[in-house]
């Protein structure tokens, strides 16, 4: 089983506000992601991280940003939640074989 | 622009039948294709990790065959159960960046 954690699970909050998605692994893989999904949809990639102190835009723009200090540490943040933000968020990280591990994802839901 | 289609979108399925998804992708820039397996209210986890043309993979009751010349998948299911129940993501990685791109997904019903 895989061993990376994101909380919450679940957020309803409303417009204006600022929320960081927090995500953690304990495997020591140096590279993580944030996908976004919305239902039925494909999972797209917003950011990703090769390792410490790196970070990059994904393929579906985002107004999110994200930090990574520690291997270990990848929070996703949005300054002002908005409706359009609705969504969930899934954090991974790979090994060597590229296979991806997933959290059980955050979803969130701003009014 | 790289797609990943995935069909059947959804399927119901009655306990002890045999089904199969298929996952179609780019035939060039082919590096390797994963499947996931994702339950409702849990992580995706990974089936199988697939990089070369007329790969078979099989775990337990699930089985998995990749085609990269004419860039296609398919993944089987054996006597489906309940526990079955699930989406089937396909997720082809290019070279170049080893871009990771998921499809929309296979959403499997097994009824008892």
């Amino acid at each position: 089983e895989a061993d990376i954690y994101q909380t919450p699970r679940y957020l309803v909050i409303g417009t204006g506000k600022k929320i960081t998605l927090e995500c953690s692994q304990t495997m020591g893989h140096d590279k993580m992601y944030w996908y976004q999904q919305d239902p039925g949809m494909e999972l797209h990639l917003i950011h990703y991280s090769y390792g410490v102190n790196s970070t990059e835009k994904g393929d579906l723009s985002s107004e999110s940003t994200v930090s990574r200090i520690r291997t270990e540490h990848f929070p996703l943040t949005l300054e002002s939640a908005r409706p359009s933000h609705t969504s969930q968020y899934l954090c991974a990280s790979t090994r060597i074989t590229g296979e991806l591990f997933f959290g059980e994802g955050s979803r969130l839901t701003v009014l | 622009i790289l797609n990943v289609e995935q069909s059947p979108q959804s399927l119901h399925v009655q306990e002890g039948d045999s089904t199969n998804f298929t996952c179609s992708f780019p035939s060039s820039n082919f590096y390797a294709l994963h499947w996931y397996r994702w339950e409702t209210a849990k992580s995706p986890e990974a089936l199988f990790v697939m990089t070369l043309n007329g790969d078979e993979k099989k775990k337990g009751r699930i089985s998995a065959t990749l085609n990269t010349k004419e860039g296609y998948s398919y993944l089987y299911i054996k006597g489906s159960q309940p526990e079955d129940s699930a989406t089937y993501l396909c997720a082809f990685i290019s070279t170049g960046g080893f871009k990771t791109i998921f499809g929309a997904g296979t959403r499997l019903f097994v009824k008892a």
